[in-house]
């Protein structure tokens, strides 16, 4: 119940096009709904959250689509660009006690020039 | 500081040694997290402070494995006769103490266990 699950393992998209990255989670109790963006060496960056009373939130180039019936949420990164190769991870968390993240295993994201 | 600082960047030991892992967190973030990365995989959660104390531990491995924070400040990692299994990237988070922040991540320790 504790598990997100994200998909896919690894995304391969040509320069200006939509990359989109899946997760799902089990524990309606989960109310806030990170993604973090992670280069090679660094640490994991938030890029953009939502709380799940909006459908949808959208920063720049970057925007998270919630379904809180089908307990889904995906990432939708539009006009890629190279830059954005990283690994893209999700998380959920319960934002009642100590804000502990469960995270999903990430998605590798490379964006062809 | 700036940032969230972790020490050292790298770190090689021998199976059966003790390591020491130390994390500075940004000034005046009250929450402080331990995350473990393993080739491959997503982060883990190790640990929490608020403060000095540590009210969620549920993630330590084994008892091999402890934390503390001082000042509310610093934090160090210790995991003690290592093994080959512990080799990860251990990362170290901070936030102010409020939901609507998320973390802000050090680059890590990469540790390996020869």
């Amino acid at each position: 119940q504790q598990q997100v699950k994200q998909s896919p393992q690894s995304l391969i998209v040509q320069k200006g096009g939509i990359s989109i990255i899946n997760c799902a989670y089990e524990n309606t109790a989960f109310d806030y709904f990170p993604w973090y963006q992670q280069f090679p060496g660094k640490g994991p960056a938030l890029l953009i959250a939502i709380r799940p009373d909006v459908s949808e939130k959208k920063e720049g180039r970057f925007t998270i689509s919630f379904n809180k019936s089908a307990k889904q949420f995906s990432l939708h990164i539009m006009d890629s660009q190279p830059g954005d190769s990283a690994t893209y991870f999700c998380a959920a968390s319960i934002t009642s006690g100590t804000y502990k993240y469960i995270f999903g295993t990430g998605t590798r994201l490379k964006v062809l020039a | 500081g700036a940032g969230v600082s972790q020490s050292p960047s790298n770190k090689v030991t021998e199976k059966g040694k003790d390591v020491e892992l130390r994390c500075d967190p940004i000034s005046g973030h009250t929450a402080l997290y331990w995350y473990r990365q393993s080739l491959g995989q997503g982060l883990e959660f190790l640990i929490y402070f608020q403060g000095n104390s540590a009210p969620d531990k549920s993630g330590l491995p084994s008892d091999r494995f402890s934390a503390e924070r001082t000042g509310g400040s610093v934090s160090t990692l210790t995991i003690q006769r290592t093994q080959q299994e512990d080799s990860a990237v251990y990362l170290c988070a901070s936030s102010l103490d409020t939901w609507g922040y998320g973390y802000t991540f050090g680059s890590g320790t990469r540790l390996t266990v020869v």
